[in-house]
């Protein structure tokens, strides 16, 4: 594998299960992002790893739970989610999380469907 | 707040030559970078400009006027494959990125 993969590349969820998104990173990056991208609006960054500390989280609902055990993996453990969650997410990564030129690699991203 | 506008979609014709303007207002400034991104398919790199003037990259260009806060992606000698969204981003203060929308470019034949 290269790149940033991601799993599972679809997922329809009910508002009561938990189910839980991956991200590995083959880059030897020490950043990695979550983003939320829904039909016709920004990007919204969800979170940021940087060295595996959390250093950014924008409001995010505590459904959407991050993970990060070690610098290649970042998890989003998902939970009694709403229907307005159905998305595409995006998982990226960067060399680091702190210098100017951050070009981002993006996975192909998880098409979340929430019913 | 932090604001970066671009065209929702664009039309243009294969073999012909398309400008993508972009303009952001953010809380400082440490470079602008656009993405193509394919449908069903991630964001992938295009260019970064954090100085004023035009970059070349092959058919693809990217102009930046950090006084005027805008920026143009221009595509030349357009191809179908063309055919996707291109991103703006800005990296702000924090160098975190603030997304555009995108900008939806549909080539005919």
């Amino acid at each position: 594998e290269t790149g940033v993969t991601q799993t599972p590349r679809h997922l329809v969820m009910g508002m009561t299960n938990k189910k839980s998104l991956k991200c590995e990173q083959h880059l030897g990056h020490n950043a990695m992002y979550w983003y939320k991208q829904s039909a016709k609006k920004p990007l919204e960054l969800m979170f940021v790893y940087n060295f595996k500390e959390q250093t950014e989280n924008n409001s995010v609902p505590s459904r959407f739970s991050p993970e990060c055990p070690n610098s290649s993996h970042l998890f989003l453990h998902l939970h009694t989610l709403q229907p307005e969650d159905s998305a595409l997410y995006l998982c990226a990564s960067s060399q680091d999380g702190e210098r100017t030129y951050n070009e981002q690699f993006f996975g192909p991203g998880t098409r979340l469907t929430v019913l | 707040g932090q604001n970066i506008d671009q065209p929702t979609e664009m039309t243009a014709t294969e073999g012909a030559i398309v400008q993508i303007n972009c303009t952001y207002q953010t809380s400082g400034f440490n470079g602008l970078f656009w993405y193509q991104q394919h449908a069903g398919e991630a964001p992938t790199f295009l260019s970064y400009n954090v100085l004023d003037g035009l970059e070349e990259k092959g058919r693809f260009s990217s102009f930046l006027s950090r006084s005027k806060g805008y920026s143009y992606l221009l595509l030349k000698e357009l191809q179908m494959k063309d055919s996707a969204s291109y991103l703006c981003a800005v990296s702000d203060s924090n160098y975190q990125l603030i997304w555009g929308a995108g900008t939806k470019l549909i080539i005919k034949p």
